[in-house]
């Protein structure tokens, strides 16, 4: 089956930690995307990449990382400098660099104790 | 891109039709209209979207009115499967070099479907 496949489904990690959540599709698409969700509110975009081995700064970067050194893979590392890590993170896909159209992956709960 | 909205609750009986407005007054001529739903603790779907002909699909409908200042998602036979928070979402087309690639989600419509 095509899809997007994030893992874990749930995390916790110790504070101060670094963690790296995992994004992947067999999709095809060009560009992924990064989005935080907190209880009861939108989605907000942390990064975004329309190719291999480019990506650009969302609205709420401060405090993550990524790279795209394959198409199918798009990695999202939270660092200790998140001052507050704790939410839903969703990883979505889109056939075409403008975002029309986006997939998504099943999203990976990550709580920081 | 322009602001939309939507009723916090509604609810449907299972089997009838579940009609969700949006309502968009300061859309732009070059802005589309998309509808995502969300499910309890998932990603959200993409349902459908629309320039000012209605549309339909497989999963629902979508209703445009003429002046594009509103709009309806329809779910002919809504199930208990399509109780979720459904977001209408107006944005430009993306294009290269452009930043219309995010998605911005409000709160949206939790769509309650009752037995």
């Amino acid at each position: 089956d095509g899809g997007i496949t994030q893992s874990p489904k749930y995390l916790f990690r110790k504070e101060g930690q670094n963690v790296t959540l995992s994004c992947e599709q067999n999709l095809n698409h060009d560009a992924m995307y990064w989005y935080r969700q907190d209880p009861g509110q939108g989605l907000r975009l942390i990064y975004y990449s329309q190719i291999v081995n480019d990506f650009q700064k969302g609205d709420i970067a401060e405090g993550y990382s990524v790279s795209r050194e394959k198409k199918e893979s798009f990695p999202l590392t939270v660092t200790s400098a998140q001052k507050n890590p704790t939410a839903f993170y969703l990883c979505a896909s889109s056939i075409d660099k403008q975002g029309n159209e986006q997939f998504f992956g099943p999203g990976t709960r990550l709580t920081v104790l | 891109d322009a602001k939309t909205t939507q009723p916090t609750s509604m609810d449907c009986a299972e089997g009838r039709a579940a009609n969700l407005p949006c309502n968009h007054s300061t859309i732009s001529g070059n802005e589309y209209v998309y509808w995502y739903r969300q499910i309890h603790s998932q990603g959200p779907q993409y349902i459908i979207h629309g320039l000012k002909n209605n549309e339909t699909n497989e999963m629902a409908s979508l209703i445009i009115t003429e002046d594009r200042k509103s709009s309806t998602l329809i779910l002919p036979h809504a199930t208990l499967r399509d109780t979720a928070v459904y977001y209408c979402i107006v944005r430009a087309l993306g294009f290269s070099g452009g930043s219309n690639y995010k998605l911005t989600f409000g709160k949206g419509t939790l769509l309650t479907v009752n037995p």
